[in-house]
């Protein structure tokens, strides 16, 4: 099964709105990315945040980190339409070594204009 | 700075054959990681190589190989095509090993076997 599980697995909001996407992990890890893909091209990195930290922000993102739950949330303020896209949490393996990267299933978000 | 570059874009293949794609990363980043994408199954990870040698290997058959050249271009081989190879595939390039820096990813090679 996946290292990241990303909730939900698809979220459709108003332009304007805020998006709250989820992420949970399995095993403990090193660091947590966030990655967006529009429609079937290359993923695009959002922001890395390391086990220690647990919050960062970038722009329109707040990503934040609960290792003690094993789960991160990616925040997107004031959607836009352009924000329309998958996105993916990456994780390492942790433990001490870094591993291979494992990405979850994805959240699917539309903003409507 | 030219960003990652993969090719073909786009591939048909016969099941039973084998195909090679490339994959030239950013200028100065010393890793290659590549990665498998599906409906069903999601993004997953191949394998990544750093200065020619892999250092990682996803939970692929042996059908699946791939190799680094001294001057960071990449290839992944796959050979004795299935239906099931039918997918996306992604390669991303980073200066340090990807899962502690920003990957950087190419348009992808979509592969159709028939």
């Amino acid at each position: 099964s996946q290292q990241g599980e990303e909730d939900p697995q698809a979220l459709s909001i108003q332009e304007g709105e805020n998006a709250t996407m989820n992420c949970s992990y399995k095993t403990s890890i090193n660091n947590l990315q966030w990655y967006r893909q529009n429609s079937g091209r290359g993923l695009v990195h959002l922001i890395l945040i390391r086990s220690n930290e647990r919050e960062k922000h970038s722009g329109r993102l707040r990503v934040t980190l609960d290792t003690s739950k094993k789960s991160s949330s990616l925040l997107i303020t004031a959607s836009r339409a352009a924000d329309t896209a998958s996105y993916f949490c990456a994780t390492d393996g942790g433990s001490g070594g870094y591993q291979k990267v494992t990405f979850g299933i994805g959240t699917k978000l539309q903003v409507i204009p | 700075k030219a960003g990652v570059t993969q090719t073909p874009r786009y591939l048909i293949k016969t099941r039973g054959q084998q195909v090679t794609l490339s994959c030239s990363p950013i200028s100065g980043h010393r890793s290659v990681s590549w990665y498998q994408q599906t409906p069903g199954q999601g993004l997953q990870f191949l394998f990544e190589y750093f200065s020619e040698t892999q250092r990682n290997k996803g939970n692929f058959p042996g059908r699946f190989s791939g190799r680094q050249f001294s001057n960071s271009r990449s290839e992944m081989n796959v050979s004795t095509l299935e239906l099931g190879d039918s997918a996306l595939y992604l390669c991303a390039s980073s200066l340090g090993i990807v899962v502690t820096a920003e990957a950087f990813f190419g348009q992808g090679t979509r592969l159709t076997v028939v």
